[in-house]
């Protein structure tokens, strides 16, 4: 079946440094993929997803590209700020079942002055 | 603008005991509808989805039932807690499509005791 891997749990960054977060998944079509962000005490919200046409998303100075050949999607922001706090979520969503959305283990980015 | 309510904020239950969750969605006609659990620290499982009115899918089974008797309205429930029950649970939202995005509500705090 479908499934998302995301390697980091814990990522902690001082402010300024670039942040990586990993996504790599398994499906049996071609998918589609989102990163959703949540902050302390908030609901999840959409922060990214895949373009059919290849573009890369970019959103409040993130951005993910995704690799059909690495079956990745990393999510990337080259200055971290400490609003950037929260637990972020790789998903996936294969096409055609939109009614089914499977969820990574997710990624706590701490961001420390 | 489309609203998505959940109730109650947080429940405190006896192991046992029944327990009901419920969240409306306002200004948007038939909308897909998802029930999400967070286990303290975890990934986002869902848990059931719904298309349309009176028709609802289980994803994982954990001795919980779903049921979607209005357009806007869906239910969570369950004759007995357990207490691996304990966790947040989220409401979402979505138009359907596999590329759409998510809106989930401010959730439920579930704790079994």
């Amino acid at each position: 079946g479908d499934s998302v891997t995301q390697t980091e749990g814990l990522v902690t960054l001082t402010e300024g440094l670039p942040v990586m977060l990993n996504c790599t998944y398994q499906s049996t079509y071609s998918p589609f993929l989102f990163w959703y962000v949540q902050h302390l005490n908030e609901a999840p919200k959409l922060l990214l997803k895949s373009f059919t046409d290849n573009k890369r998303p970019e959103h409040q100075g993130f951005h993910a590209t995704l690799h059909k050949s690495s079956s990745s999607f990393h999510l990337q922001k080259s200055s971290a700020q400490l609003s950037d706090s929260a637990l972020y979520y790789c998903a996936l969503s294969e096409q055609g079942t939109g009614s089914k959305l499977s969820f990574g283990k997710g990624a706590k980015l701490t961001v420390s002055p | 603008a489309q609203t998505i309510h959940q109730w109650p904020v947080a429940e405190i239950k006896a192991v046992g005991s029944p327990l009901s969750l419920g969240c409306t969605i306002k200004g948007k006609s038939s909308p897909n509808l998802y029930w999400y659990w967070q286990a303290t620290g975890g990934t986002l499982q869902q848990l059931f989805y719904s298309i349309t009115v009176g028709q609802v899918e289980s994803v994982v089974q954990l001795n919980l039932s779903a049921s979607r008797p209005k357009d806007d309205q869906f239910i969570l429930s369950t004759e007995k807690l357990l207490l691996s029950h304990s966790g947040f649970y989220l409401c979402a939202w979505s138009l359907g499509g596999e590329n759409e995005r998510l809106f989930f509500g401010h959730g439920t705090k579930l704790s079994v005791l």
